[in-house]
């Protein structure tokens, strides 16, 4: 079993649809938690990052982290064609020396 | 300021080649972390440095290896090249010394061996 599990996708929505995003995991000494959106060919970009549990918002992107169930989600509101990417989790275990953990990423795509 | 800063963009190389990727870490950061992302996957943790020493590796052979200097930029070196080591190679800084743990990625090296 992966550490970091993240359905791939692809998931197509139409313009200003409301987009849920979702991972699993299963080490639970993961405490900061992070949104990467990755354009193709390109290196990721950070969207977000939470630390331990409890919802972020930031514009039209929210964040939310549910420890007790291994659980975290991104919402983006009023989804624009210019939001079509992949959409990777990422995780982190507190203190020390710092790996990420990723998962697959989910690819999605805005249809206007 | 210059975020994170990888080169070259891109590379082309043969089987058992050798090849150098180099990274310059984001302002004010001291950690560099790489990654190996294969097409359709996310990125692979392959190791990381801080004060000039590798601190954590993931599962990568030795063909795999490193070096930081004291300005805190970063080498990745990748001995006797495969097939499979086509990819795209990121580079992510962050500091540990203010206990900052979010990573700041790159573009990448996409590297292609034929």
């Amino acid at each position: 079993q992966k550490e970091v599990e993240q359905d791939p996708g692809p998931l197509s929505v139409p313009e200003g649809a409301i987009v849920s995003l979702n991972c699993t995991y299963s080490n639970s000494a993961f405490q900061y938690f992070m949104w990467y959106r990755q354009y193709s060919r390109k290196g990721p970009e950070l969207l977000m990052y939470t630390y331990s549990s409890g919802n972020k918002e930031d514009g039209r992107f929210t964040a939310q982290v549910d420890k007790s169930s291994k659980y975290i989600s991104l919402f983006i509101r009023d989804s624009q064609p210019s939001d079509s990417a992949t959409y990777l989790c990422a995780m982190i275990t507190s203190g020390g020396y710092q790996k990420v953990t990723f998962g697959i990423g989910t690819k999605l795509q805005v249809i206007p | 300021d210059a975020g994170v800063t990888q080169s070259p963009t891109h590379l082309i190389k043969t089987r058992g080649q050798q090849v150098t990727l180099r990274c310059s870490p984001k302002s004010g950061h001291d950690t560099v972390s790489w990654y190996q992302q294969a097409l359709g996957q996310g990125p692979q943790f392959i190791f990381q440095y801080y004060e000039e020493e590798e601190r954590q590796r993931g599962n990568f052979p030795d063909r795999f290896s490193g070096h930081q200097y004291p300005n805190y930029s970063s080498e990745l070196n990748v001995n006797a090249l495969l097939l499979g080591d086509s990819a795209l190679y990121l580079c992510a800084s962050s500091s540990l010394q203010l206990a900052k743990n979010i990573q700041y990625f790159g573009a990448g090296t996409r590297l292609s061996v034929l």
